[in-house]
């Protein structure tokens, strides 16, 4: 049971170029959330699928893409990086009702670099 | 729209000593706490959470926090830090609607 994982763990990027960060999750949690870490600002949400299929924005989510690929799996693309996009990058997922188990795990982090 | 306010950057405690970290929140409705802790190139781990019914709710490691409605606010508390504590704590505060708001984040340094 590994968890939430996340790859890559570091990337470097040029400003403009193109990746997707990948996250998988074997805990059959329905919601799945990607968040970016930055000094002094705490975690911000990017986008979140409360259950498979879905997809919805959070605070941030200019300059980002994501897609839920089935109920294990939620990527997030950057299409053109920016150097405005250099961060942690954490993925997470929760059981996703109220009442029961709403509490989230998170994965270890991708330090992306755009210079 | 909901917030989460972490008053202090930075706090450092001597080993042994007691700690008590802030948070507070604003949110209309009855919110869902969490306090999570993250080490140094870790991802986030959670300490406790509150949903309802007892105000004073215990986690790992020893931390407890208590929910005071009247105040938004539920603080961190541990009676003795252990060198091992040093990190970074986050509170955070969910909706109904499957977003989480995190503080900024409170960097706590122990002195042995």
């Amino acid at each position: 049971n590994a968890g939430v994982t996340q790859t890559p763990k570091f990337q470097v990027l040029k400003t403009g170029q193109s990746m997707t960060l990948q996250c998988a999750q074997d805990m059959n949690h329905n919601s799945m959330y990607w968040y970016r870490q930055d000094p002094g600002m705490g975690l911000r949400l990017i986008y979140y699928s409360a259950s498979e299929g879905t997809t919805d924005k959070g605070e941030v989510p200019n300059g980002y893409n994501v897609s839920r690929l089935n109920k294990r799996e939620f990527s997030l693309r950057l299409e053109s990086a920016a150097p405005s996009q250099t961060s942690v990058y954490f993925c997470a997922s929760s059981g996703g009702t109220l009442s029961h188990n709403y509490e989230q795990y998170f994965g270890p982090g991708t330090r992306l670099t755009v210079t | 729209a909901q917030s989460v306010t972490q008053p202090d950057i930075h706090i450092t405690v001597s080993e042994g000593a007691s700690l008590e970290l802030r948070c507070n929140y604003s949110y209309g409705a009855t919110p869902y706490l969490f306090w999570y802790v993250q080490s140094p190139g870790q991802g986030l781990q959670l300490l406790l959470k509150y949903f309802s019914g007892d105000t004073l709710v215990q986690g790992i490691k020893g931390f407890e926090a208590e929910f005071k409605r009247s105040q938004s606010s539920f603080n961190l508390r541990k009676p003795s830090v252990h060198w091992s504590d040093a990190a970074e704590y986050f509170c955070a505060v969910a909706s109904g609607g499957n977003q989480f708001y995190f503080g900024t984040g409170t960097s706590l340094t122990v002195i042995p």
